[in-house]
């Protein structure tokens, strides 16, 4: 397996606009994970789906951020519109089940400017 | 929920030193505490977890222990080596699989 894949690799987007991110988990694995990471907040779990369900959105900064996970193998972070400090690195993570290892994709890093 | 809270911050150790982590949490709920490892600008990658029904996990020269009735838990690493650089989050997570994660431990083995 190729393990958990999320693209792009880096973004960089003007204030306003609209951002997706993708996110393609490990096949088998029932529970996705959407991460935040700054140097200031750590690492933030924002949203996670079992069996493409969202199940606590409460991490979730705001309104402007929202997440969809139409199939099994399938997952997007959207924030619309951007915003300077919405500037991070986004992992997404996926594991077999609630009790097993988090395997986390190679992240994004978004910049907003 | 959940509140993860992890020290020190940063630690600074000589090749061959052991390193000390530690971390405690809030809900007695918890059940899986996890440690992971995260090198500079790469993913966190799971090095070694621990159950509540179990006390103390090793694994060659890492080694974690839980203390459930002080809800804390610790990870050790014997012998350090330079490679062992890097920041470490442990995290707490109950049945319904979501984890809170301590804010790392930023390691650094001087050689």
């Amino acid at each position: 397996d190729a393990g958990v894949i999320q693209s792009p690799r880096h973004e960089v987007t003007e204030m306003g606009q609209e951002v997706t991110l993708r996110c393609k988990p490990i096949s088998g694995h029932d529970y996705l994970f959407w991460y935040r990471q700054t140097m200031m907040r750590g690492l933030e779990l924002l949203i996670y789906f079992n069996n493409n369900v969202p199940i606590d959105d409460s991490g979730m900064p705001e309104d402007r951020f929202s997440a969809k996970m139409p199939n099994a193998s399938f997952s997007t972070l959207k924030i619309q519109p951007s915003e300077p400090r919405d500037s991070a690195v986004y992992f997404c993570a996926s594991s077999r089940t609630k009790y097993n290892e988090q395997f986390f994709g190679p992240g994004t890093r978004l910049t907003v400017l | 929920g959940e509140n993860v809270e992890q020290h020190p911050s940063t630690l600074s150790v000589q090749e061959g030193d052991s390193a000390v982590i530690k971390c405690t949490y809030s809900d007695s709920a918890s059940n899986y505490f996890p440690w992971y490892k995260q090198e500079l600008g790469k993913r966190p990658q799971l090095i070694i977890d621990i159950r509540s029904n179990v006390g103390e996990k090793k694994d060659q020269r890492i080694a974690v222990t839980l203390n459930k009735t002080a809800k804390h838990f610790s990870l050790h690493i014997t012998e350090t080596q330079p490679e062992d650089s890097a920041v470490y989050f442990c995290a707490a997570s109950m049945n319904a699989g979501k984890s809170t994660f301590g804010d790392g431990t930023t390691l650094t083995v001087k050689p």
